[in-house]
């Protein structure tokens, strides 16, 4: 049984395109978590929901649009993708907030055309 | 303004060699800290937690409060070390470092 379960896998896609990542998480946990790794390999949180509120909104463009329909699932969408969106996406839950431990998705690399 | 730093983009060493991977910290309040480790084609996963002062796959790390320093140890580095790993502080977010990438050679 996968923990923390991200699809797709990769997404290619052109610039100016719409597209939605989903997460889901089987762990029980209250806290969900975005994050981007670019291609240096450093990861950045993105977004942080506690029981489907956001808690966390890291400076992120406003084309970049998390949605948590129940505490088990934080979708992400994006508008209008753009060549820098390119990276890794990750998904990621925990019980209890950012300072317990961290269950992270397989990741979504996403390629912009 | 809350930091994680690892100063090595890169570490090689050779199988039964000691290791440590250097993380360096700046936060004024009681730090949570952790190292994530991330193997070849596989999720990244908790390595090991200041506060549980465990050792895990040999692994250990002090909290150096003094120094601000929580480096990453193992006596004898095996082959199947190798991997990318992350220091990271926990505050009201996971701030990562920028990553070590451990070589182990045969």
């Amino acid at each position: 049984d996968t923990a923390v379960s991200q699809t797709p896998k990769y997404l290619v896609t052109q610039m100016g395109n719409d597209k939605s990542i989903k997460c889901e998480q089987n762990l029980g946990h209250d806290t969900m978590y975005w994050y981007k790794q670019d291609s240096k390999k450093f990861l950045k949180i993105m977004f942080s929901y506690n029981n489907k509120e956001l808690i966390i909104n890291e400076t992120v463009p406003n084309r970049f649009s998390p949605k948590s329909p129940d505490k088990a699932h934080l979708n992400l969408h994006i508008n209008s993708l753009e060549l820098g969106d390119s990276a890794v996406y990750f998904c990621a839950s925990s019980q209890g907030g950012a300072r317990q431990p961290q269950h992270f998705g397989d990741g979504t690399r996403l390629s912009i055309l | 303004a809350q930091r994680v730093t690892q100063p090595e983009k890169l570490l090689s060493v050779f199988k039964g060699a000691p290791v440590e991977l250097k993380c360096n910290y700046s936060y004024s309040g009681s730090p949570e800290l952790f190292w994530y480790v991330q193997y070849s084609r596989q999720r990244l996963q908790l390595l090991l937690r200041h506060i549980s002062r465990e050792s895990i796959k040999g692994f250990t790390a002090d909290l150096n409060k003094g120094e601000t320093s929580f480096h990453l140890k193992k006596p004898f580095a095996q082959e199947e070390d190798s991997a990318m790993y992350y220091c990271a502080i926990a505050t009201d977010k996971l701030i990562f470092g920028t990553g070590t990438r451990l070589q182990v050679f045969p």
